[in-house]
């Protein structure tokens, strides 16, 4: 079935830095990806969308200028997290929509823990 | 029996008991609708879906209801085991893109 991949799984870095999540589609082509975020027994919370050669779609109230959303190419999507701090921890996930259709609307990647010290 | 935690609720139930979850969306123009299963760090597992022309759809062990009226979905575990012990959410397929909007979530935990 339809694979989606994230690296890192696990980030701790320090406050000031810089951190790149990528996200790629494994066995299929995704011209749309999706970025969510989930604090600790919540819900996810969608960040933006991800379309390929073209700008992110931002939710409400996400900084564009926080989150870098890259869609460079049909399999890779990646989210910078600039000058991360405390507050940024968080669980980051990603899913991709498998424009073959299939029997789920999208296919979500396991996660990438960040911890900012 | 269930209680409200500070942000997540959780259901407790015996092991071969049936389990049901309820959520609520919120946009009445929303037209499919999905149950995750998402486990410790983790990313949310596909469980079953529906859409607004249907009032349920059963798959093997779990069951969807939707009621439109009251903007109200359920999931329905049947003889419910350890390995069903995980947050479970629904999602609306809404918006440009199809994008998904979950809903708060509940835990499930399964007591042998």
């Amino acid at each position: 079935g339809a694979v989606v991949s994230q690296h890192p799984s696990w980030v701790i870095c320090k406050s000031g830095t810089s951190v790149k999540i990528e996200c790629r589609s494994l066995d299929f082509q995704a011209t749309t990806m999706f970025w969510y975020r989930q604090f600790p027994k919540q819900s996810l919370m969608l960040m933006a969308t991800s379309n390929e050669g073209s700008k992110a779609t931002y939710e409400q109230g996400v900084e564009k200028d926080k989150f870098l959303i890259n869609h460079a190419s049909l399999t890779l999507s990646t989210l910078t997290v600039t000058s991360a701090h405390p507050e940024d921890s968080s669980f980051y996930i990603c899913s991709a929509r498998d424009p073959r259709g299939g029997d789920q609307p999208q296919h979500f990647g396991d996660g990438t823990r960040l911890s900012i010290l | 029996g269930e209680s409200v935690g500070l942000h997540l609720p959780t259901l407790s139930v015996q092991e071969g008991d049936n389990s049901i979850i309820n959520c609520a969306y919120s946009n009445s123009a929303s037209d499919y609708f999905i149950w995750y299963k998402q486990e410790s760090g983790k990313g949310p597992q596909f469980i079953i879906d529906i859409r607004s022309n249907m009032d349920k759809r059963q798959g093997q062990r779990v069951t969807v209801l939707l009621n439109k009226t009251v903007k109200h979905l359920s999931l329905q575990i049947a003889a419910t085991q350890p390995g069903d012990s995980a947050v479970y959410f629904c999602a609306e397929e809404t918006g440009g893109y199809n994008k998904l909007i979950f809903g708060a979530g509940t835990r499930l935990a399964v007591h042998p």
